[in-house]
């Protein structure tokens, strides 16, 4: 299985300010077909995740700007340029290359 | 509007069985795969199972498989997870996604609202 592993777990962010969250997986993730699918995730308290990011940096239908999705092979990052109140909540990191599909652990950012 | 909305959550008893509903609107329903992914309480997100379009297609982790089967009518715009021999791990919160996958890859791009099972005696 591939394991997709977040740092850091936590990350409080002073408003307006930059956040970065890495998450690296255990193994290419590098499909055949030449894409990568790694995604990205928010799930805001209470609520059902949510898609930011798919194959790697492409933004969906809805998200602000702010965010953006980089890496390659087994290493990607997902920065939010300018942390918004609304952006608090746990993000995700999501590989579906290969069954089964895996997630990372997570990671928490909150407001200093 | 693409809308999942997830229903047949509720309290089992260890062994039992439960069957979850996802209705499905807003998109041609028969054109993409379909998942569930559960949340346990406090935890992360966990992969259940995954059906194609057609729903001839199907897939599971090795924590669920034997025990869980993903199905899904066309006709009724509906997916379906039958839960057998329960245990007190799976309580969660059952999502289903909408999935974007061609031959299996891809991106879950809509999620429901999810329902709460719990396993308990």
């Amino acid at each position: 299985d591939f394991v997709m592993t977040q740092t850091p777990l936590s990350s409080p962010v002073t408003l307006g300010q930059p956040a970065s969250i890495s998450c690296r997986s255990s193994q290419s993730l590098v499909h055949s077909d030449g894409n990568t699918y790694l995604s990205w995730l928010q799930q805001r308290p209470g609520q059902p995740p949510r898609l930011l990011i798919y194959k790697i940096s492409n933004r969906f239908s809805g998200v602000p700007d702010r965010f953006s999705g980089s890496g390659a092979g087994t290493d990607f990052t997902l920065e939010i340029s300018r942390v918004e109140a609304e952006d608090v909540g746990v993000y995700y990191c999501m590989q579906a290359t290969q069954f089964p599909y895996t997630f990372g652990q997570g990671t928490k950012l909150e407001i200093k | 509007e693409v809308q999942l909305l997830e229903s047949g959550g509720g309290l089992v008893q260890p062994g039992g069985s439960l069957r979850l509903s996802c209705a499905a609107s807003g998109f041609t329903f028969s054109s993409y795969a379909m998942s569930w992914v559960r949340q346990a309480p406090g935890k992360g997100l966990e992969w259940v199972s995954t059906i194609s379009g057609s729903g001839g297609s199907t897939n599971y982790p090795d924590s669920v498989k034997g025990r869980f089967t993903i199905s899904r009518d066309n006709s009724k715009n509906t997916l379906y997870l039958q839960m057998n021999n329960l245990r007190a791990e799976d309580t969660a919160v059952y999502y289903c996604a909408k999935a974007v996958l061609l031959s299996g890859v891809g991106y879950f791009d809509y999620w429901g609202q999810g329902t709460l099972v719990t396993v308990s005696s």
